[in-house]
């Protein structure tokens, strides 16, 4: 089993749709949890870092459920420009383990 | 503030060769990743520098592959010699101490032919 793992999707959602992803963990000792985005050809930039009471930004909001060994990430009122890759990168310590990413099209 | 660099953003080098890539991480930061994505798959961890030292070098592929950060600025990672699956995208990314957040290079495309 992997240590992370993701629906790679493609997610294909018409603009102002509301849109989850998943990530399940295998590591207990796991520390710390984020979402990353990676656009095509580009680097993996910082969406959110998730804590373990749930955060929103704006109109994206990530969830952790430690017990059940996943986090989520729900966007609202899709944007075009949220199109991308989005990565589940969870932290052991000093290490960063990604995940292999969520490919979301917001559609016009 | 300069952001991490890398360096070249593509080499394309024939099998048997060598190459070495350069990241410049944002200045201060004394943790030092590299990573890499091979076509299809997910990022994979490389290693880890805490200034000069190897912190955490277990995703190496094997000992074609050195690593580098003499004096805790940049680093380079060297690969002698090349093979095909060698090729993909090679990320660099720093972090400032008691830090979790990364912050990446915009990569370096290796194609081994």
């Amino acid at each position: 089993r992997k240590e992370v793992e993701q629906d790679p999707g493609p997610f294909n959602v018409p603009e102002g749709a509301t849109v989850a992803f998943n990530c399940t963990y295998s590591n207990s000792a796991s520390q710390s949890f984020f979402w990353y985005r990676q656009d095509c050809r580009k680097e993996p930039k910082l969406l959110m870092s998730v804590y373990s009471s749930g955060n929103e930004d704006g109109r994206f909001t990530a969830q952790l459920n430690r017990a059940s060994q996943y986090i989520s990430l729900l966007i609202r009122d899709s944007k075009l420009s949220d199109s991308a890759t989005y990565l589940c990168v969870i932290n052991y310590g000093q290490n960063f383990v990604f995940g292999p990413g969520t490919r979301l099209s917001v559609l016009p | 503030e300069a952001g991490v660099t890398q360096f070249p953003s593509h080499s394309v080098i024939e099998k048997g060769q060598t190459v070495t890539l350069r990241c410049d991480p944002i200045s201060g930061h004394d943790n030092l990743y590299w990573y890499r994505r091979v076509m299809g798959k997910e990022i994979k961890f490389l290693l880890h520098f805490v200034k000069e030292s190897k912190q955490d070098e277990s995703g190496m592929p094997n000992n074609r592959f050195l690593a580098e950060r003499t004096g805790g600025t940049y680093s380079t990672l060297k690969v002698q010699p090349a093979e095909l699956e060698d090729s993909g995208v090679y990320f660099c990314a720093s972090s400032p101490q008691g830090n979790e957040k990364l912050f990446f290079g915009s990569g370096t495309q290796l194609s081994v032919l």
